[in-house]
């Protein structure tokens, strides 16, 4: 069963265009990470949300959590090729230490 | 990530064989977590330990696969008599206590033949 839902599960985008991946899930979490993952390599942390309604911005990067902290949403403005990657969700179980990843959204930035 | 070493990068087995893939993680950082990614698939959780306990292995299939993480050493992912469909990137991460953010190695890339 996977409890963490990511979409769409691929995008191919040209260079310059923004993008939004969603996160979602029935259960609350007590945080939820996002990682991105280049091919041959491990998973690298992005962000931490924790506060539902929380929103974080890297650069061109912005992460919402959801109010009732069970979805988070990721949108890139303006992609370039060096944004390509799998971009994975992490959810954190409330007073628990398990975490659970979704299956990613493959993501290509055409120059 | 570099201060989670995972090794060997790569593993050939042949079926049958045993495959042995070693974690350290970052100083400092009590709790491990073994995942398993097979291509173009995200990170499927194997088991969960901290030092000298498994905490959650509700992961892990319950023949040939087994883990420890002892109290001084490297955390070991061990699959006994390896067969094709074990074939797959193996990932370990570490997290301090009471944290819940992952810092991934690069990974060991076990291809049974």
């Amino acid at each position: 069963t996977q409890l963490l839902e990511q979409s769409p599960q691929f995008l191919s985008i040209q260079e310059g265009e923004n993008l939004t991946v969603y996160c979602n899930s029935s259960s609350v979490f007590s945080s939820l990470q996002w990682y991105r993952q280049e091919p041959g390599e491990g998973p690298v942390l992005l962000v931490t949300v924790v506060t539902g309604g929380e929103v974080k911005k890297l650069k061109r990067l912005t992460f919402q959590f959801g109010d009732a902290r069970k979805d988070s949403s990721l949108h890139i403005t303006a992609a370039q090729p060096g944004d390509t990657g799998l971009y994975l969700c992490a959810g954190a179980w409330p007073g628990g230490f398990k975490t659970i990843f979704g299956a990613g959204t493959r993501l290509f930035v055409k120059a | 990530n570099a201060g989670v070493m995972q090794n060997p990068r790569h593993l050939v087995r042949r079926r049958g064989q045993e495959a042995r893939l070693r974690c350290s993680p970052m100083k400092g950082h009590s709790h491990v977590y073994w995942y398993r990614q097979l291509p173009e698939e995200g990170l499927k959780f194997m088991v969960y330990l901290q030092k000298e306990n498994i905490i959650d292995e509700s992961g892990m299939p319950k023949e040939r696969f087994s883990a420890e993480f002892p109290k001084e050493g490297p955390s070991i992912l061990r699959i006994q008599q390896v067969v094709r469909g074990d074939s797959a990137a193996y990932f370990c991460a570490s997290y301090r206590a009471r944290e819940t953010e992952a810092f991934f190695g690069q990974g060991t890339r076990l291809t049974v033949v």
